[in-house]
């Protein structure tokens, strides 16, 4: 099925940790992104790549970091977890133009302890 | 700068009775706003799209929101409540910063239907 596949869904690790989520879509999409969503807050920007080969961080990059390895993926990497970084992590990619839309995918489910 | 304001966190309505959830925007330009929906523990999905075309936009499942750039609002409503339509709700703004399209998101209003 086309679309965003994000791995693993759930993970927990311990603080000091490191880890790389997953990101890949096969819908030919320039652009890809990283969210967190965390209750009452909506999802906030972490990072983003406009097209392969550049990224930009968004609005709480402190702590990750991003690798745009191809077309296709775009990881996020927690170097030292912490427990503040505990959160549902959405990956997305958006086509061409003004007006179109993002495709999100299922999302990672990080508990830091 | 852009942004988006849900006006409610929670909105509780009975099943068949009318939906109603409140956002007001903020932008620079002309934008392109957007509802999603998040049902719990699944990711998101798009309901609708408005791209400078009708004020009027018409989604799936029934939902439709309004554009007045008199009242910088997009409202969500549907005539008549389902219980599978339970799920947080999220008011979205597009930006442009550097060439580079992003979204903004508003904080989210969860909805409960009532049988």
């Amino acid at each position: 099925n086309a679309g965003v596949t994000q791995t693993p869904k759930f993970q927990v690790l311990k603080t000091g940790q490191s880890m790389t989520l997953q990101c890949a879509q096969d819908m030919n999409h320039n652009s890809m992104y990283w969210y967190r969503q965390d209750p009452g807050m909506g999802l906030r920007l972490i990072y983003y790549s406009a097209s392969e080969g550049t990224t930009d961080k968004g609005e709480v990059p402190n702590g990750y970091n991003v690798s745009r390895l191809n077309k296709r993926e775009f990881s996020l990497r927690l170097e030292s977890a912490a427990p503040s970084q505990t959160s549902v992590y959405f990956c997305a990619s958006r086509g061409q133009g003004l007006d179109y839309g993002y495709t999100f995918g299922s999302g990672t489910r990080l508990t830091v302890v | 700068a852009q942004s988006v304001t849900q006006l409610d966190s929670h909105v509780s309505v009975s099943e068949g009775t009318p939906v109603l959830l409140r956002c007001n925007y903020s932008s620079s330009y002309s934008p392109s706003l957007f509802w999603y929906v998040q049902h719990p523990n699944k990711g998101l999905q798009l309901l609708l799209k408005y791209t400078s075309a009708a004020t009027l936009v018409k989604g799936i499942n029934g939902f439709e929101a309004e554009f007045k750039k008199s009242e910088t609002s997009f409202h969500l409503t549907k005539p008549s409540a389902h219980m599978s339509d339970a799920a947080e709700y999220f008011c979205v703004v597009s930006a442009i910063s550097d060439s580079s399209y992003k979204l903004i998101f508003g904080s989210g209003t969860r909805l409960l239907v009532r049988p």
